[in-house]
């Protein structure tokens, strides 16, 4: 089944403490992105990588680090959670930048 | 600069009545590509159409049409004989070939009541 898969779905942290969320692809996309989706703001890109080793900043890149070393894998990483991402994350992936977009089942995370 | 503009928040219609989401879009790229995807209360994020900025022609999928001009930079959804499965929040999209960056709008929460 061609999916993209997150984990974890649901994480509480404390600030400071450096945690990273897992984003898969089994349909071979050349394309990945991460997006924060925040009451009022609709989705925001986050990141967003072309190819492997190839990743680029979204709107807004503050506070987080992305690696694409797999095609199929693109994890989110927070190096120093701070309250203010606190959100609901998604990672999508797409043939390419312009096609149809896969997304994950959401991530809400909570940083106290 | 590139941006998506969704201005209604939230609509309520009655089960059987036409609804139309609308976006406007902003951008300076002649070659764009626009998206909606709806995302039902269950949270996951569903593809419901693509547009390129070269195809203006409308598009109609069962209940669903879209309707693109360029003219107005709009990319309107609409639902005809709206359901109660259709309550859900929809997101306009726009991805331009500079930067290869996605801008969705704010979303249009809709509730088809019964």
């Amino acid at each position: 089944e061609a999916q993209v898969t997150q984990n974890p779905r649901y994480l509480i942290t404390v600030t400071g403490k450096k945690l990273t969320v897992t984003c898969s692809q089994n349909m071979n996309h050349e394309y990945m992105s991460w997006y924060r989706q925040d009451p009022g703001l609709g989705l925001r890109q986050i990141y967003y990588s072309m190819n492997v080793e190839v990743t680029d900043k979204g709107d807004v890149p503050e506070g987080y680090k992305v690696s694409r070393k797999e095609k199929r894998n693109f994890p989110l990483i927070l190096e120093s959670p701070s309250p203010n991402q606190t959100s609901l994350y998604f990672c999508a992936s797409s043939l390419q930048g312009w096609t149809e977009a896969f997304f994950g089942q959401g991530t809400r995370l909570t940083v106290v | 600069a590139q941006k998506v503009t969704q201005a209604q928040t939230e609509i309520s219609v009655v089960e059987k009545e036409d609804v139309t989401l609308d976006c406007v879009y902003e951008t300076r790229d002649t070659t764009y590509y626009l998206f909606w995807y709806k995302q039902p209360p269950s949270g996951e994020l569903v593809f419901l159409i693509r547009r390129n900025s070269f195809d203006e022609q409308n598009e109609i999928s069962g209940r669903y049409s879209w309707n693109f001009q360029k003219s107005t930079s709009s990319f309107n959804f609409t639902i005809t004989a709206s359901q109660v499965v259709d309550s859900a929040v929809y997101f306009c999209a726009l991805y331009a070939n500079t930067g290869n960056q996605f801008y969705f709008g704010t979303g249009t929460s809709l509730t088809v009541i019964p």
